[in-house]
């Protein structure tokens, strides 16, 4: 099946640095990419769609300015955390949905466990 | 706004069981009802994709049901193993906007 790649897996960083995440659809190509997040014992959250040559859609309540979503390539999705704070460790997945478009499966990342101290 | 809940939040039984989990969604407007699993730490695997028209899929020994009109899904699980110990998750896709809402996931624990 598809595999969709995420690195780092996991990340420690000081309070007000920024942090790089990418996302890489392995074998197959993605126009459209997405981010969630997940806190401890709690579900995903869609943060926001990346769109290949266009702007990211960012859901309600997530900061634009803080969660830098670039899609550079039909492979690859990064989700920037700028200023990061304690609050924003999390666990950070990325999916891309299958050739046969959003409507088909999903295919997740591993995932990127955020530590910000 | 479309709200996925699944019950029970966590459930442990002996190993051979059969067990079912539960999804309800509160808007019928959905294209699939997707179920995953997620071992600590890790990302999701898909395990099962019913689309809106479908009433049931099955793979080896799980069986999903959706009832749309109810919005309702289950999850069964036929002679549990300890290796299904896992989060099992369940997602709509909502129409229109094209984007999965997680329910917050069933922590199965099959003991041996």
């Amino acid at each position: 099946g598809a595999v969709v790649s995420q690195h780092p897996s996991w990340v420690i960083c000081k309070s007000g640095t920024s942090v790089k995440i990418e996302c890489r659809s392995l074998d197959f190509q993605a126009t459209t990419m997405f981010w969630y997040r997940q806190f401890p014992k709690q579900s995903l959250m869609l943060m926001a769609t990346s769109n290949e040559g266009s702007k990211a859609t960012y859901e309600q309540g997530v900061e634009k300015d803080k969660f830098l979503i670039n899609h550079a390539s039909l492979t690859l999705s990064t989700l920037t955390v700028t200023s990061a704070h304690p609050e924003d460790s999390s666990f950070y997945i990325c999916s891309a949905p299958s050739l046969r478009g959003v409507a088909d499966t999903q295919y997740f990342g591993p995932g990127t466990r955020l530590t910000v101290l | 706004k479309q709200e996925v809940t699944q019950i029970p939040a966590a459930l442990s039984v002996p190993e051979g069981e059969n067990l079912v989990l539960n999804c309800s969604f509160t808007d019928s407007a959905i294209y699939n009802l997707q179920w995953f699993r997620q071992d600590p730490g890790k990302g999701l695997t898909s395990l099962l994709l019913i689309q809106s028209s479908q009433r049931e899929q099955t793979s080896g020994r799980l069986n999903a049901s959706l009832d749309k009109s109810s919005g309702r899904s289950t999850l069964y699980i036929a002679a549990s193993q300890p290796g299904d110990s896992a989060t099992y998750l369940c997602a709509v896709l909502i129409q229109g906007a094209q984007k999965l809402v997680f329910g917050q996931g069933t922590r199965l624990t099959i003991n041996p």
